[in-house]
């Protein structure tokens, strides 16, 4: 079956520490994005990407990095320089148009700092 | 600007119906969308509307939008204690495939 999976599905990062999440879907989307989400504030779009090599960013962009050298595989990077990572983090992926069963979304994982 | 709203949070007795409501301001979106969250999961879409429709009916759902106002709404017959979760609109604006989603509304289904 098709589908977007992410992994871990809990993650513990130190003061510091930069750590890679992963998404990777059997899709055969062209789009892909990272959303965050604290509770009360709905989703926030991190990074999108619509084609491979390519990929901008979203409204809470800074401390967190991406990279797109595969159409399956879309993994976002928390950086040190991301004061507040504790969250829970969504990738999403959809076709680039005439797509109205709109995003497919992984399970999450969920990022605590220690 | 491009805000979907929503009211944070709805409690419903069982067997009632439970009526989501959502403000979207793209008078251009092509398709508006219901995702349903559980706790600690994804989002799972559980409907859709083409812009150029009033209502969809799907079993116990039912959107209904006006497009002159901007607001969708989704209704849930016969609200049973799994229907319990977080529910999202999300519009998607015409010439791009980039979703905007609202703030969620949290529903808790009480027996």
């Amino acid at each position: 079956d098709g589908g977007i999976t992410q992994s871990p599905k809990y993650l513990f990062r130190k003061e510091g520490q930069n750590v890679t999440l992963s998404c990777e879907q059997n899709l055969n989307h062209d789009a892909m994005y990272w959303y965050r989400q604290d509770p009360g504030q709905g989703l926030r779009l991190i990074y999108y990407s619509q084609i491979v090599n390519d990929f901008q960013k979203g409204d809470i962009a800074e401390g967190y990095s991406v990279s797109r050298e595969k159409k399956e595989s879309f993994p976002l990077t928390v950086t040190s320089a991301q004061k507040n990572p504790t969250a829970f983090y969504l990738c999403a992926s959809n076709h680039k148009a005439g797509d109205y069963y709109g995003y497919t979304f992984g399970s999450g994982t969920r990022l605590t700092v220690v | 600007g491009e805000d979907v709203e929503q009211s944070l949070f709805l409690s419903v007795r069982e067997g009632d119906s439970s009526v989501i409501n959502c403000t979207y301001t793209d008078s251009s979106s092509t398709y508006l969308y219901w995702y349903k969250q559980e706790p600690g999961a994804g989002l799972q879409l559980l409907t859709y509307i083409f812009s150029n429709m009033d209502m969809k009916q799907d079993q116990r759902l039912t959107v209904l939008l006006n497009k002159k106002d901007k607001h969708l709404s989704l209704r849930i017959a016969d609200t049973q204690t799994g229907d319990s979760a977080i529910y999202f609109c999300a519009e998607r604006p015409s010439g791009t495939y980039k979703y905007i989603f609202g703030t969620g509304t949290r529903l808790k289904v009480l027996a």
